[in-house]
């Protein structure tokens, strides 16, 4: 049972265009969300990431929007570039205890075509 | 300032052998973890640590131990390996009070 789901393995966009990547969760207990980049051959970097009392963050080219009652994320990234060729990892965390564990969706290449 | 670090880079086990991944991290964080990546799927946590001497299994526990004897250092064990244990696993850090993990450079596994 997916809690996290990127349900686009691949997205190709044009140099100078915006990138679209989309996020669903299941778990309503879910209450901060990450976006995470990863080129081949490394780990995970943080990218950005959103508490459940915004409905949006922004940070330079990247922004991130929350919709709640869809329990749906996306990050947008204007204007793209073809170093953001990478895959981005979306991830979810709940507060249940004294450690915020990491729900990860499954991850959407991003291509940016120059 | 190395932040996370993780060795071995690369490793080949005959099934059954033992081998244990060390991950170290810099930023005197409290809490560590492991994950596991498989293709096609998201990175799922294996054990957790809020605090040295102490550990906790996640979603993927089993076929592992894990030991944190100090502050800095997470160690994963692998008793008795196992093909399905071929993946790449990422070592994390973070602060108790700090949303973001922070990943070390991932050790990929296969086990034959």
């Amino acid at each position: 049972d997916q809690q996290v789901k990127q349900n686009s393995p691949s997205l190709s966009v044009q140099e100078g265009r915006i990138s679209i990547l989309n996020c669903d969760y299941t778990n309503s207990m879910f209450d901060y969300f990450l976006w995470y980049k990863k080129y081949p051959a490394e780990g995970p970097t943080f990218l950005i990431s959103i508490s459940s009392i915004k409905d949006k963050n922004e940070d330079g080219r990247f922004t991130v929007f929350l919709n709640k009652s869809a329990k749906h994320l996306s990050l947008h990234i204007v204007p793209s570039q073809p170093g953001d060729s990478a895959v981005y990892f979306c991830a979810a965390s709940a507060l249940p205890g004294s450690a915020r564990q990491l729900t990860f969706g499954s991850g959407t290449q991003l291509t940016v075509l120059p | 300032n190395a932040g996370v670090t993780q060795t071995p880079k690369f490793r080949v086990l005959k099934t059954g052998q033992s081998m244990t991944l060390l991950c170290a991290q810099d930023m005197n964080h409290e809490y560590m973890y492991w994950y596991r990546q498989d293709p096609g799927m998201g990175l799922r946590l294996i054990h957790y640590s809020v605090g040295e001497g102490t550990t906790a299994k996640g979603e993927v526990p089993d076929g592992y131990n894990v030991s944190r004897l100090k502050k800095q250092n997470f160690l994963l064990g692998l008793e008795s390996a196992a093909p399905s244990q071929t993946s790449v696993y990422f070592c994390a850090s973070s602060s108790p009070g700090g949303q973001t993990q922070y990943f070390g450079p991932g050790t990929r596994l296969l086990v034959l």
